[in-house]
């Protein structure tokens, strides 16, 4: 079964310092969303792509996050500098196209947990 | 703005009984509502969808039932298991923008052997 990717499963970083994350999406899939997972809470939506375009990013703290997906495939999301409050669980899921998705679910991948020190 | 909530946050209950997860959200302009499987530390793992004009879905001991016009869904689980222990998440899949979901908190089993 078609599974979403995402690397590195676990990260630890100082803060101040730069930290990437990566995510692979169900082949087909042309809709890709980002999420965070505080402890406790369930995930909010940080940036959503349709393609290669950003569809949704007002969740996005601009300042320090930033999220591409480039040839419309995989997307790497960072957040540079990185602060305490980052640490979180940070999820990936993809969905088929948008005006259809209201008929399948969205699948996620493993997350990655970071923390920042 | 939705908002969607999960009562009760945590339950714990004997091996073999059957129980009941509530979700409840406040805007009913949705697609569908999915129910989500998180271990601790793991990523979320689909359990169930409901599309908006579906009453319930199930899948093995699993069976979820909606009714939108009251903003509710319900998670039955029948004959639980230790092996069901987990956090269970309901979300719903908004209508217009970006269709995004939108999550409860979570309910936190414990199914006890």
């Amino acid at each position: 079964e078609a599974e979403v990717a995402q690397s590195p499963r676990y990260k630890i970083t100082e803060k101040s310092q730069a930290v990437a994350f990566w995510c692979d999406p169900i082949s087909g899939h042309a809709t890709l969303y980002w999420y965070r997972q505080i402890l406790g809470q369930g995930p909010e939506l940080l940036v959503q792509f349709q393609d290669e375009s950003v569809v949704d990013d007002s969740q996005l703290p601009k300042d320090r996050f930033s999220a591409e997906r480039l040839k419309g495939v995989d997307s790497t999301l960072k957040i540079q500098p990185a602060e305490l409050g980052d640490s979180a669980m940070y999820l990936c899921a993809s969905s088929p196209r948008l005006g259809t998705s209201g008929l399948y679910a969205q699948y996620f991948g493993p997350g990655t947990r970071l923390t920042v020190t | 703005k939705q908002e969607v909530t999960q009562i009760p946050a945590a339950l714990s209950v004997p091996e073999g009984e059957n129980l009941v997860l509530n979700c409840s959200f406040t805007d009913s302009a949705i697609y569908n509502l999915q129910w989500f499987r998180q271990d601790p530390g793991k990523g979320l793992t689909s359990l169930l969808l409901i599309q908006s004009s579906q009453r319930e879905q199930t899948s093995g001991r699993l069976n979820a039932s909606l009714d939108k016009s009251s903003g509710r869904s319900t998670l039955y689980i029948a004959a639980s298991q230790p092996g069901d222990s987990a956090t269970y998440l309901c979300a719903v899949r908004t209508q217009g923008g970006s269709e995004k979901l939108v999550f409860g908190k979570g309910t936190k089993l414990t199914v006890n052997p």
